[in-house]
């Protein structure tokens, strides 16, 4: 059972236009959403970050947005650029867990055509 | 070091043999995590650490895993009688405890024959 989805495997688009990345989920307990981004042999690093009281967060060309009564996110990249093309997932928090363990999506790969 | 370092980075195994991966985490970060990323999937938590102690282990699969961080701050992933299953790149990551976000290390890919 997926609490975390990404249903698009893969993204193409052209430099200089919007990326949109979606994510549901199903998990009400969930409290905190992150997006992390991954190269090939590389560890997932760390994107943006958005709490569940907020609607909205952004910075610099990266923007997330979350609807809750939707249980929905995503993570605009404006403008696009060639150096974006990455797999990138998405992550959320349950605030009843202690730990601070995160539970990814599947993730999405962006190619960003020059 | 800078990062959330692991070794080794490829660790071609039989089944049934005995693995270790290990993880040195940020230096300062108390909290280590351990992660596992099978093909096609993203990571799912396996063990959290806080100092020496396993603070959450409900990830890990069965008894065949286990891990230590003996002095609260290297880690040892340990992997008993393996099987082809557990093939996939197994990922540390650290932060500090009040607060900051997860950093991963690279990742140890295992493959088992």
């Amino acid at each position: 059972d997926q609490q975390v989805k990404q249903n698009s495997p893969s993204l193409s688009v052209q430099e200089g236009r919007i990326s949109i990345l979606n994510c549901d989920y199903t998990n009400s307990m969930f409290d905190y959403f992150l997006w992390y981004k991954k190269y090939p042999a590389e560890g997932p690093t760390f994107l943006i970050s958005i709490s569940s009281i907020k609607d909205k967060n952004e910075d610099g060309r990266f923007t997330v947005f979350l609807n809750k009564s939707a249980k929905h996110l995503s993570l605009h990249i404006v403008p696009s650029q060639p150096g974006d093309s990455a797999v990138y997932f998405c992550a959320a928090k349950d605030s009843g867990a202690g730990s601070y363990q995160l539970t990814f999506g599947k993730g999405t790969k962006l190619s960003v055509i020059p | 070091g800078a990062g959330v370092s692991q070794t080794p980075s490829n660790k071609v195994t039989e089944k049934g043999k005995y693995v270790e991966l290990r993880c040195d985490p940020i230096s300062g970060h108390t909290a280590l995590y351990w992660y596992r990323q099978s093909l096609g999937q993203g990571p799912e938590f396996l063990i959290y650490f806080q100092g020496t102690g396993a603070a959450d282990d409900s990830g890990l699969p069965n008894d065949r895993f286990f891990a230590v961080r003996p002095e609260g701050s290297v880690s040892t992933l340990k992997i008993q009688r393996t099987e082809r299953g557990d093939s996939a790149v197994y990922l540390c990551a650290s932060r500090r405890t009040e607060a900051g976000e997860l950093f991963f290390g690279e990742g140890s890919r295992l493959t088992v024959l």
